[in-house]
């Protein structure tokens, strides 16, 4: 059984930056992309971007490139989300997710339980 | 970057009711790589649906997805309770991206 255990809620001030980490307990941890999606009260789902750790190279989206930089931590099987320069529309809950097939950035079959990012002032 | 865009942007059905849920794409998504999850309140999504018609470890066989392309449909057989939430369809032919949702409510 796979869980996806990620750190809790903060409040930052606007212009700094934030750091989420999510742990995956059970399954393997270096052949699956973990992702990272966030989620605006209120409205959809965005992908920012993720990380498959044996391979160690980020993907970010387009509209995240130069402020979000994500990480793998294989001894500790932690990947960690930091985004730079936060704006209030930057306030959302960010979730991992673990992919559900190898190697690649494909379907989501694991979720953590959301980590919520307020930003003000 | 492929668009989703989902109809309709809501449906109120009664339990026991089908319901069929619509996402377009912008361009073709190839191989069918087209998953569809649900959101209840406060909670993470659940991935139901995967290769657009692959249904995901203990989801009931009231859910099935179908469609190629860029067009792709999900349905629920006969809605339960628990099924009244909002779904949100994703491809990963290209970068991953979402449809903006379609939320089932109760009539």
């Amino acid at each position: 059984q796979v869980h996806l255990v990620q750190s809790g809620a903060e409040v930052k001030k606007p212009g700094s930056s934030v750091k989420v980490s999510c742990r995956t307990d059970g399954g393997s941890f270096s052949s699956y992309a973990i992702s990272w999606v966030r989620q605006a009260p209120g409205l959809g789902l965005e992908w920012m971007g993720g990380i498959v750790p044996i391979y160690d190279t980020p993907t970010y989206a387009q509209k995240f490139q130069g402020r979000v930089t994500i990480t793998a931590d294989a001894s500790t099987t932690t990947s960690y989300m930091e985004l730079s320069s936060l704006s209030s529309e930057d306030t959302a809950v960010y979730y991992c997710a673990r992919d559900g097939y190898t190697q690649g950035f494909f379907y989501f079959e694991y979720w953590g339980q959301g980590s919520l990012i307020t930003v003000s002032s | 970057e492929i668009v989703l865009t989902q109809s309709p942007d809501s449906l109120s059905l009664s339990p026991g009711e089908r319901a069929t849920l619509s996402c377009r794409a912008s361009q073709s998504v190839s191989s069918r790589y087209l998953a569809w999850y649900q959101q209840k309140p406060g909670q993470a999504p659940r991935l139901l649906i995967y290769n657009a018609a692959n249904r995901a470890t203990g989801i009931p066989d009231r859910f099935s997805g179908s469609g190629s392309g860029t067009d792709f449909t999900l349905t629920i057989g006969r809605l339960e309770p628990e099924d009244f939430a909002v779904y949100y369809c994703q491809q990963y032919s290209t970068s991953p991206t979402f449809g903006q949702g379609t939320k089932v409510e109760i009539k």
